[in-house]
């Protein structure tokens, strides 16, 4: 079965940092992209950017570029999400979900079909 | 950029109604969307992918279409269960549209 199990929800202060992450499971987690969604109280879903943990390519929406970071770590199928500063501004919903299927060096484009749970961060001084 | 217009942004129905939503992309996208459904406190769900496959395990009723600019996606008989705000994803940028809440009339 296939499952992504993000980690718990975070409170913290304004500059500080967070690290929140996706475990993978259930599936080769190196085979395919997983991206990360915003979702601020009570609004829309905003896709934040997307990364292959098969070799760490990353790719970030205009709007989040230079705001967070996402990375991977292969060994242990586990996506990462992080802010050096968090604002209050930050305060939302984050879903990872699995997409972009990848094999023999092909990637084929994909729609989110298996989501986290999401982790809920509450930042608040 | 490619921009993604979805309408209505609220939708009031009954209990066995057909619905239909839609969603516009400002460039053609070929068959690059997907739809999503959204229930409160939690994680989306992929109800369509390609504009008009359904995802395994979604129920007929629910069925899409379209491609290049104009999508739509048909409930044709509403269930209790599908109340929920849906989404469109436009898969080449991952842009998602605005959203629609379908509300219970």
């Amino acid at each position: 079965e296939v499952q992504l199990v993000q980690s718990g929800a975070e409170v913290k202060k304004p500059g500080e940092s967070l690290k929140i992450s996706c475990k993978g499971s259930g599936y080769s987690f190196t085979s395919y992209w997983i991206g990360w969604v915003r979702q601020m109280p009570g609004k829309g879903l905003e896709w934040m950017g997307i990364i292959y943990p098969g070799d760490s390519d990353t790719r970030y929406s205009p709007s989040f570029q230079g705001q967070v970071t996402i990375s991977a770590d292969k060994s242990i199928s586990t996506a990462y999400l992080q802010w050096s500063s968090l604002k209050a501004s930050d305060t939302a919903m984050y879903y990872c979900a699995r997409t972009d299927y990848c094999s023999g060096g092909s990637c084929y484009r994909g729609a989110f079909d298996y989501w986290g749970q999401g982790t809920l961060v509450t930042v608040s001084s | 950029d490619i921009q993604l217009t979805q309408s209505p942004s609220f939708l009031s129905a009954s209990v066995g109604d057909r619905v239909t939503i839609t969603c516009r992309a400002s460039q053609g996208i070929s068959s690059y969307l997907a739809w999503y459904q959204q229930k409160p406190g939690k994680a989306p769900k992929l109800l369509i992918y390609a504009a008009s496959t359904l995802q395994s395990g979604v129920p007929s009723r629910f069925s899409g279409s379209g491609s290049g600019t104009e999508f739509t996606l048909t409930i044709s008989s509403l269930q209790p269960e599908d109340f929920a705000t849906y989404y469109c994803q436009q898969l080449n940028s991952y842009l998602f549209g605005q959203g629609t809440k379908l509300e219970i009339k």
